[in-house]
């Protein structure tokens, strides 16, 4: 099956600093979102971002669909932005059901 | 509007016992998504309801099953308990499964 390479693995960042998480897939997706997982568990919404580039405050992302990837900007990092994050999508192949792929996650640390 | 709410929030069983996890999706949404997280598996897909009917089963036991209403209310039932259902699980809620996914915040089962 598709697989999700989420990059690194484990981050840990002076507050104020900036950073950038990848994602790798090893095959055409759709719809990709870009989600932070906070310590009680949920999965908190980020970026839909199916290609382009789209910015949020102190976040943005950017999606190449065709290189299959999506990067994470991350800058000015608060403390509030530790937690697990995922960049789940749709396989190409699947149709319109709903099955997102996860990878492992990305977990940050901000140190105040 | 209301966010998706998941049902109860945590949940102690024993071996052995059944338990059914409820899922109320957007309002609108027709498509709703289980997903189990543990720390060994990461987030793996359970299946997928769109208008009542599972369109999409990942790769678990028969043990695991769900069913969805025509509010599209969704529930999920495990039999047979193990220790190894110890997990979070999360339902995600869209409007026709391959779009933007909106998760609730989760029901924490421990089997003991």
């Amino acid at each position: 099956g598709i697989q999700v390479e989420q990059s690194p693995p484990d981050l840990i960042l002076q507050e104020g600093a900036n950073s950038t998480l990848r994602c790798n897939f090893s095959d055409s997706v759709n719809n990709l979102q870009w989600f932070h997982q906070n310590p009680w568990g949920q999965l908190i919404n980020l970026f839909y971002i199916p290609s382009g580039t789209k910015q949020n405050g102190r976040l943005s992302a950017t999606t190449v669909a065709t290189e299959r990837y999506s990067l994470l900007y991350i800058s000015s990092s608060q403390t509030t932005d530790s937690g697990v994050y995922f960049c789940p999508a749709f396989h190409h192949g699947s149709g319109n059901t709903g099955k997102l792929i996860f990878g492992q996650g990305t977990t940050l640390q901000v140190k105040p | 509007k209301a966010g998706v709410t998941q049902t109860p929030r945590y949940l102690i069983k024993t071996r052995g016992q059944q338990v059914t996890l409820s899922c109320s999706p957007i309002s609108g949404h027709r498509s709703v998504s289980w997903y189990q997280q543990t720390p060994g598996q990461g987030l793996q897909f359970l299946f997928e309801y769109f208008s009542e009917t599972q369109r999409n089963k990942g790769n678990f036991p028969g043990r695991f099953s769900g069913r969805q209403f025509s509010n599209s209310r969704s529930e999920m039932n495990v039999s047979t308990l193990e220790l190894g259902d110890s997990a979070l699980y999360l339902c995600a809620s869209s409007l026709a499964g391959h779009t933007e996914a909106f998760f609730g915040q989760g029901t924490r089962l421990t089997v003991v």
